[in-house]
């Protein structure tokens, strides 16, 4: 089945230096999400890539979509401690009633030492 | 910003036993989803539920599982005879449309059988 992979599993940054977690797609995705959960947390909706090489910032945050819509990365710049958490990609799987599910990635947890 | 409600917060439970699992949804939305969490874990699949049936399952989603709306509100998910595998954190999810939205999780249930 299809899988979605992410490295690295962890991270740990000093407070300032920047932090990118990969995702690897087993299969072509229409589109892709991203989400963070805090410890203790649940999972919250970041941002979609849709197109082909999409470039999105939110802030800090750089979310990229690979030209063959296989894989993602997120970039943060400059990080703080409040970016601490896991960071999950998804990727959608299409359903027989034509709807869909997301299947997550592995995840990167990110630990911000100040 | 709406919010999907679950309760209990934390459940526990003898194994054996039946658990009933609630989700209040986002009034609007149409799509439903049941994700589980083993502690320090990916966020795992089982179980899509759209126009008042099941759209698809995991395997992790057996027998002793089961999810129905009873009330038109109320999304519940019902584990018939918990085991200690079943301890996990449960995570109900929705979203307005099939795909291109994100998802919006509760804070979720966190099970633990004994």
């Amino acid at each position: 089945g299809q899988q979605v992979m992410q490295i690295p599993q962890y991270q740990h940054v000093q407070e300032g230096e920047d932090f990118t977690t990969y995702c690897n797609s087993s299969t072509t995705l229409s589109n892709i999400q991203w989400y963070k959960q805090r410890p203790g947390g649940h999972p919250v909706f970041l941002i979609q890539l849709v197109k082909s090489g999409e470039v999105k910032k939110q802030k800090r945050l750089t979310f990229q979509f690979g030209e063959a819509k296989k894989n993602s990365s997120l970039h943060i710049t400059a990080t703080q401690t409040t970016d601490v958490g896991t960071y999950f990609c998804a990727g959608p799987a299409v359903l027989f009633s034509g709807t869909y599910k997301y299947i997550f990635g592995t995840g990167t947890r990110l630990k911000v030492l100040a | 910003e709406p919010e999907v409600t679950q309760t209990p917060s934390h459940q526990v439970t003898q194994m054996g036993q039946e658990v009933i699992l609630r989700c209040v949804p986002i009034s609007n939305h149409l799509y439903f989803y049941w994700y589980r969490q083993i502690l320090g874990q990916k966020v795992e699949f089982l179980v899509s539920f759209y126009n008042n049936e099941i759209s698809e399952k995991s395997e992790i989603f057996d027998d002793q599982f089961s999810v129905e709306r009873p009330d038109g509100s109320n999304f519940t998910l019902k584990i018939r005879s918990t085991k200690l595998e079943d301890s996990a954190m449960y995570f109900c999810a929705t979203t307005g449309q099939a795909v291109n939205y994100g998802y919006t999780f509760g804070s979720g249930t966190r099970l633990t059988v004994v």
